[in-house]
């Protein structure tokens, strides 16, 4: 299996523009979370999704912020307007079976830094 | 607010030896956890998962849980410098949620 994919690796924009990361979570997985890492506050998990459902997104810091799940294999996490404290790490993972009992998988994640 | 808290460190630990990280949290009524290993520009990935009070054992590493106390414990027997790296505590909420510490970086010294 590939294991999950994010695209882009690496995103260098400036402050205003639009941003959206992308992930490919494994096959077969149901359940999907969106984590962002930075140095000061570590792994934070933004967003999560159970069978494409949104089922917490109170970890999104504000409306700039936006996660879509079309179907079980295709994932979009939208930054509208970006500012430069958005710059950080975004991960991907996805897990299998029960909630909270199944490992998570991570994507490579996608660095972000806004001028 | 539900919280993980984990010492930033680094800690550093001779190679060869036992080292030991250790983890606290606020959610009560958690019942899964897990030890991630994340090295430096690459993504976390599972080490331990605990689920039940006591020890559970998986080659050089045991992790510890004592939900009285709210608080589990990775430990790694026989340090290598491949050890080093950032470990990060994870807990599963009652709503499904999995957070995270911000994670305690590890430096074996050869």
């Amino acid at each position: 299996d590939a294991g999950v994919i994010q695209s882009p690796r690496h995103e260098v924009t400036e402050m205003g523009q639009e941003v959206t990361l992308r992930c490919k979570p494994i096959s077969g997985h149901n359940s999907l979370f969106w984590y962002r890492q930075t140095m000061m506050r570590g792994l934070e998990l933004l967003i999560y999704f159970n069978n494409n459902v949104p089922i917490d997104d109170s970890g999104m810091p504000e409306d700039r912020f936006s996660a879509k799940m079309p179907n079980a294999s295709f994932s979009t996490l939208k930054i509208q307007p970006s500012e430069p404290r958005d710059s950080a790490v975004y991960f991907c993972a996805s897990s299998s079976g029960l909630l909270n009992t199944g490992e998570l998988f991570f994507g490579e994640g996608s660095r972000l830094t806004v001028l | 607010q539900k919280e993980v808290e984990q010492n930033s460190g680094p800690l550093s630990v001779p190679e060869g030896a036992i080292a030991s990280l250790n983890c606290t949290y606020s959610d009560r009524v958690s019942q899964s956890f897990f030890w991630y290993r994340q090295y430096s520009g690459k993504s976390p990935e599972l080490i331990m998962s605990i689920y039940s009070n006591g020890d559970k054992e998986d080659g050089r590493f045991t992790a510890q849980l004592n939900k009285a106390s709210q608080y589990v414990s990775l430990l790694i027997r026989d340090s290598q410098p491949s050890d080093s790296a950032t470990y990060l505590c994870a807990v599963g909420l009652r709503d499904d949620k999995i957070i995270f510490g911000k994670g305690t970086r590890l430096h074996i010294l050869p």
